[in-house]
């Protein structure tokens, strides 16, 4: 594909429900990222993938949140017993490398929104 | 710990007059700085980065940034306003100690006028 692709791109769910946000980065990418935007805020960082080594999970807010990354490409968001403050765009990021100054490829993201 | 401080979440100009987002920036090694543009509706894209060497980079759409280490600041600038430049910014910085991940500033909303 020609870009990062996120799915879904909307997601209305019910709090306590969990949900599954899907990321397929730019072939070829070996480091991949996950962030949260929320309403008035910027970029959170989450989450990152870098080849086969152990990610760097330091942002996850709490432990209802876990990714993973199979055979270095698709990666999977999962956040467990939703809450309403956990309603924002999540967005996916690739870039070719994790060397510094690598640019990051943003997806479209998926809104969520936990009613 | 690195972070990144945008000064102004608003930002309001004049079509044609100077643009000036202010980004500063707290690394305790030497900083990789990016600013990244948002459009209404549309995706995060790269406008410009500073990694090594010149310290005046240059963008697309003919924006700018000067780092300057003294003051630990990264603004971004552009002469001239134009009615396409109506978008969010977001400052970033991302260093080469414990991993490799990007910490974004809180964004800078801008507004051009007619």
């Amino acid at each position: 594909g020609a870009g990062v692709s996120q799915s879904p791109s909307n997601k209305v769910t019910e709090k306590g429900k969990d949900v599954e946000l899907r990321c397929d980065p730019i072939s070829g990418h070996t480091a991949l990222y996950w962030y949260r935007q929320s309403l008035g805020q910027g970029l959170e960082f989450l989450i990152y993938f870098q080849g086969n080594s152990a990610p760097d999970k330091s942002g996850l807010p709490s432990d209802r949140f876990s990714a993973e990354r199979t055979g270095g490409s698709v990666s999977t968001l999962t956040i467990q017993r939703t809450q309403q403050e956990d309603s924002a765009v999540y967005l996916c990021a690739s870039s070719l490398s994790g060397q510094v100054g690598n640019e990051q490829f943003f997806g479209p993201g998926t809104r969520l929104t936990v009613l | 710990a690195q972070s990144v401080t945008q000064l102004g979440s608003h930002v309001s100009v004049s079509e044609g007059a100077l643009v000036l987002l202010r980004c500063n920036y707290s690394s305790s090694v030497p900083p990789y700085l990016f600013w990244y543009v948002q459009y209404p509706n549309q995706g995060l894209q790269l406008l410009l980065k500073y990694t090594t060497g010149a310290t005046l980079v240059k963008g697309i759409n003919g924006f700018e940034a000067e780092f300057k280490k003294s003051e630990t600041s990264f603004h971004l600038t552009k002469p001239s306003a134009h009615m396409s430049d109506a978008a969010e910014y977001f400052c970033a910085v991302m260093t080469d100690t414990g991993g490799f991940k990007t910490i974004f500033g809180a964004g800078t909303r801008l507004f051009v006028k007619a």
